[in-house]
């Protein structure tokens, strides 16, 4: 199975800052990416696919890199809105798998 | 608006079964392969089972392959899991979601329901 690593499962920020969640897979997989968010009480929103691409709705805040192993989510001028969960997943192979999940909180 | 609203999570006992059920809305259901996903408590999110438009291909993971079954009715607009010989790792929320390309497997979530719980307890 592909193992997707997020190393930071915590991340304390303040409106106004840049971030950047990292995720990391265990093997190649082009850029069969997608990051997620979950906010308290609502459902899971599909963010950015193929690596990089923003889902239709996605600020332009938001921006995705990396390809094969190596990828990044950054989220440039937090807004108050963005604070949450941010999970990365694969879906070049099955299982598809995700990761543990970076909990951005506000500093 | 596309919805998806999951139903007939509880309670249940380890060894027992459980169906769950999802009705979507707002898309034309049987164009697109569906998923289930499940967080447990405190944990990532881990994918149960993909089904194909038709219903003809079920994908699973070794985890809960031969306990649990992915169906769907194109008409009802619905999804299924039947999950049999539940174990109390299946504990877990079980999220319906929607493969986000026209009948295609490989392509990420886009689309996610609020999510059943299901505990498994004796």
């Amino acid at each position: 199975d592909v193992q997707m690593t997020q190393s930071l499962s915590y991340l304390a920020a303040s409106p106004g800052e840049s971030v950047s969640i990292s995720c990391k897979a265990s093997k190649s997989i082009s850029n069969y990416l997608a990051w997620y968010q979950q906010k308290p009480g609502e459902a899971y929103k599909l963010l950015i696919y193929s690596g990089s691409t923003l889902q239709s709705g996605t600020p332009s805040r938001f921006s995705g890199s990396g390809s094969g192993t190596d990828f990044t989510l950054t989220i440039r001028s937090l807004e108050p809105e963005d604070f949450g969960l941010y999970y990365c997943q694969q879906y070049y192979e099955k299982p598809f798998t995700f990761g543990s999940g970076t909990k951005l909180e506000i500093k | 608006e596309v919805q998806l609203v999951e139903s007939g999570g509880g309670l249940v006992q380890p060894g027992r079964s459980l169906k769950l059920s999802c009705a979507a809305s707002g898309f034309t259901f049987s164009n697109y392969y569906m998923a289930w996903v499940r967080q447990a408590p405190k944990k990532g999110l881990e994918w149960v089972a993909t089904i194909s438009t038709s219903g003809s291909r079920t994908y699973y993971p070794d985890s809960v392959k031969g306990r649990f079954t992915i169906s769907r009715d194109n008409a009802k607009s619905s999804l299924y899991l039947q999950m049999n010989s539940l174990k109390s790792e299946d504990t877990a929320t079980y999220y319906c979601a929607r493969h986000s390309a026209l009948r295609i497997l490989r392509t990420p979530m886009d689309a996610w329901g609020q999510g059943a719980s299901v505990t498994v307890s004796s």
